[in-house]
């Protein structure tokens, strides 16, 4: 089986500064890893995703991540909070063998202050 | 991106009726959707993967007699949550993944916005 844990259920930054939302995950399997963005009243977006491919993810809007298997960790991080970033995040993994099933982190609320 | 829609976006029902959201995927066709439940300040969970053709698959802890899920064409899957009860009250949201090679998923699941159902 496989889990997620996001360390922090609160960020908050200030515009202009550095953001860094963390994820550790559990899985027996080579996972698939995902950020999601969800902003209120909207559908989920994906921000990006690994595969196994290259270990530092780029994605939409500025964010990357960095999957680290010796710390089981994909960190997701900015160097420029913009006020549209305030919302809910959400790591995600998915193992292959669960056929596309995903399984989502707690979510952490990122609140950008001007 | 692909575009997966649902209907209603919210639904306000007395307690003991039962509720239809659609699922539907606008620009591709999809032999499975998933269906998580999101209760307020909190993640979502998965409840069940509906399967075009044949049963839909439940997660532990998922009554099957009161979330029915039909898979009814390539684009559209129905999530029924029957004699509703105020404890139902949550966000529901459906997923379709796009892509699929050797019984894998692969690359991104696209969601939809959400149905907000609320039992009086």
């Amino acid at each position: 089986a496989q889990s997620v844990t996001q360390l922090d259920s609160h960020v908050s930054v200030s515009e202009g500064t550095p953001v860094l939302l963390r994820c550790n995950y559990s899985s027996s399997y080579s996972p698939s890893l995902f950020w999601y963005v969800q902003h209120p009243n909207k559908g989920l977006q994906l921000l990006l995703k690994y595969t196994s491919a290259a270990t530092l993810v780029k994605g939409i809007n500025g964010f990357e991540a960095e999957f680290k298997k010796s710390e089981t960790s994909f960190h997701l991080t900015k160097p420029s909070a913009h006020m549209s970033d305030a919302a809910e995040y959400f790591c995600v993994v998915s193992v292959g063998t669960s056929y596309g099933k995903l399984t989502f982190g707690q979510g952490t609320i990122l609140t950008v202050h001007p | 991106g692909a575009v997966v829609s649902q209907h209603p976006s919210w639904v306000i029902c007395k307690s003991g009726t039962s509720v239809k959201i659609e699922c539907r995927s606008l620009d591709f066709q999809a032999t499975t959707m998933f269906w998580y439940r999101q209760f307020p300040k909190q993640s979502l969970m998965l409840m069940a993967t509906s399967n075009e053709g044949s049963k839909a698959t439940y997660e532990q802890g998922v009554e099957k007699d009161k979330f029915l899920i039909n898979h009814a064409s390539l684009t559209l899957s129905t999530l029924t949550v029957t004699s509703a009860h105020p404890e139902d009250s949550s966000f529901y949201i459906c997923s379709a993944p796009t892509s699929k090679r050797g019984g894998r998923f692969r690359g991104e699941q696209f969601f939809g916005p959400g149905t907000r159902l609320t039992v009086l």
